[in-house]
């Protein structure tokens, strides 16, 4: 068990850059979270996969997002056209389905700054 | 819809000293708590959780953590902090209708020496 990995660890960009971030769920895991962390805050759901399935989505993630789970494995969520208000850290959690009952294990997290 | 509350933004210990951190939550049915813990740059690191049956739950590092249904409290404890507990910590809650987890805003430890 290698645990939750994220890359890039930190990306600064200017504003109106394109971005993307890829998340490598613990191997046996077959769902997969994104969440994103303002200063201060505590995490907020962005958007959630089963294998390759994206499942849900919350009203956060705006057109400008997209997040994507080829083959069931590793994640990538990119933002478009990025502004100054997506600088945040996004945090990729992953969990083996046991119904709800589950334990969601998180990553290090990419913290982004749009300047 | 659901909520989580955590009242203290700060919360300063000497080190040695008892800990609780407070954790109020909102939902209908039974919900499933978790304490995570932050440090600074960091991901989360899961301290304990609680699904059903014992509502007194032992975490790693020594925390614990009582749900009380009757207050829709899930406070942590610790009975003696040390300087490595200086962190932020997160309770979160999670729920029969959705995979997602619903966090607080955060409590920051700071340990004096």
């Amino acid at each position: 068990d290698t645990g939750v990995s994220q890359n890039p660890r930190h990306k600064i960009t200017k504003r109106g850059q394109n971005v993307t971030f890829r998340c490598d769920p613990i191997s046996e895991h077959n769902r997969l979270y994104w969440y994103r962390q303002t200063l201060g805050q505590g995490p907020e759901f962005l958007t959630y996969f089963q294998n390759e399935a994206q499942l849900e989505k919350s009203r956060l993630l705006s057109d400008r997002f997209s997040a994507e789970r080829p083959k069931g494995s590793f994640s990538t969520l990119e933002i478009q056209r990025t502004e100054q208000g997506d600088s945040a850290m996004y945090l990729c959690a992953s969990s083996s389905a046991q119904g709800t009952q589950e334990t969601q294990y998180f990553g290090p997290g990419t913290r982004l700054l749009v300047l | 819809a659901q909520s989580v509350t955590q009242p203290d933004i700060h919360i300063t210990v000497s080190e040695g000293a008892s800990l609780e951190l407070r954790c109020n939550y909102s939902y209908g049915a039974t919900p499933y708590l978790f304490w995570y813990v932050q440090s600074p740059g960091q991901g989360l690191q899961l301290l304990l959780k609680y699904f059903s049956g014992d509502t007194l739950v032992q975490g790693i590092k020594g925390f614990e953590a009582e749900f009380k249904r009757s207050q829709s409290s899930f406070n942590l404890r610790k009975p003696s902090v040390h300087w490595s507990d200086a962190a932020e910590y997160f309770c979160a809650v999670g729920t029969d209708s959705s995979y997602k987890l619903i966090f607080g805003s955060g409590t920051r430890l700071l340990v004096r020496p």
